[in-house]
C-alpha cells in the first residue's frame, strides 16, 4: 500500500465554522506533512510531524491547528478561517523527516473554499 | 531562504517533440528533487539528484544536476499526452525551526498538443 489518503476531497465552509481535514497513510512512514497550495503557485510547507511530534511550524496562523493522533494519521483542524485561506491542502508522508532522506508521498489533496 | 526559479513558466509542445525545463537555485544545491503534478491533484515523485554532474533517467525523462551553476534540467524525449502537467523542482531549505524542509520551485506548466 503506497497511498496517502486525504478526506474530504472538497470542503466548503463559512468563516465561523469548525471543520477538519484528515490524512492517513499505512506505509509505516514516521514523518507527515501539511502543505498549502494556492492557484498557480507551488506548494508551501505548513507543518511537519516527525515521530508524532511537531517538528516544523512555518509560522502558520493559529486558526490552523494540526494534530497527529498516531503515526498513521494526521489532522488539520480549521476554525475561523478567512476567504484567503481557500486553497488546495496537500498531505504528504516520508519514511523519515529531513529532505535528504528521500521522496515525499503526496495525497490527492483537499480543496477548501471559505465563504 | 532558498529560492528556485523555473523556466519556462509554461510550455506548449507538439506530441513527439523533445523539451527541456530548467530549475535555477539562489543557493548551493545539496540535492534536487523533481515532482510532477496533475492539475489540482497531488504531487508524484519523479527523481532525486544528489551529486554534481549526476544524471538520472526514467522512461523518457532525464534529469541532470549542475551544482556549480546551481541548476538542474529536466529533459523529456518524444513527448506524449501523459507528460502533460505541472513540473516542480524542489530543494532543501531551512525551516523556522532550524530543521530541513523541502521548498518547491515556481513550476512549469506543460501542455502537449496532438
Amino acid at each position: 500500500d503506497t497511498e496517502v489518503t486525504q478526506t474530504p476531497k472538497h470542503l466548503v465552509m463559512g468563516m465561523t465554522n469548525k471543520k477538519s481535514l484528515k490524512c492517513e497513510q499505512h506505509m509505516g512512514h514516521r514523518a507527515m506533512y501539511w502543505y498549502k497550495q494556492k492557484a498557480k503557485k507551488p506548494p508551501e510547507l505548513m507543518f511537519v510531524y516527525s515521530y508524532e511530534k511537531l517538528s516544523i511550524n512555518e509560522s502558520v496562523p493559529s486558526r490552523f491547528s494540526p494534530e497527529c493522533p498516531n503515526s498513521s494519521l494526521l489532522n488539520l483542524h480549521l476554525h475561523a478561517l478567512q476567504p484567503e485561506d481557500s486553497a488546495l491542502y496537500l498531505c504528504a508522508s516520508s519514511q523519515l523527516a529531513g529532505v535528504v532522506t528521500g521522496e515525499l508521498f503526496f495525497g490527492e489533496g483537499s480543496r477548501l473554499t471559505v465563504l | 531562504s532558498q529560492e528556485l526559479e523555473q523556466s519556462p513558466q509554461s510550455l506548449i509542445v507538439q506530441e513527439g517533440k523533445n523539451l527541456t525545463i530548467n530549475c535555477t537555485s539562489s543557493k548551493t544545491l545539496y540535492g534536487l528533487y523533481w515532482y510532477k503534478q496533475k492539475y489540482g491533484e497531488g504531487l508524484i515523485f519523479l527523481m532525486m539528484l544528489q551529486k554534481g554532474g549526476e544524471e538520472k533517467s526514467h522512461e523518457k525523462i532525464t534529469a541532470k544536476l549542475d551544482e556549480k551553476k546551481q541548476q538542474s534540467s529536466l529533459h523529456i524525449t518524444a513527448s506524449q499526452p501523459s507528460h502533460a502537467g505541472i513540473y516542480l523542482c524542489g530543494a532543501a531549505d531551512i525551516s523556522n525551526f532550524g530543521n530541513e524542509k523541502l521548498t518547491f520551485g515556481t513550476g512549469t506548466r506543460l501542455t502537449i498538443i496532438p
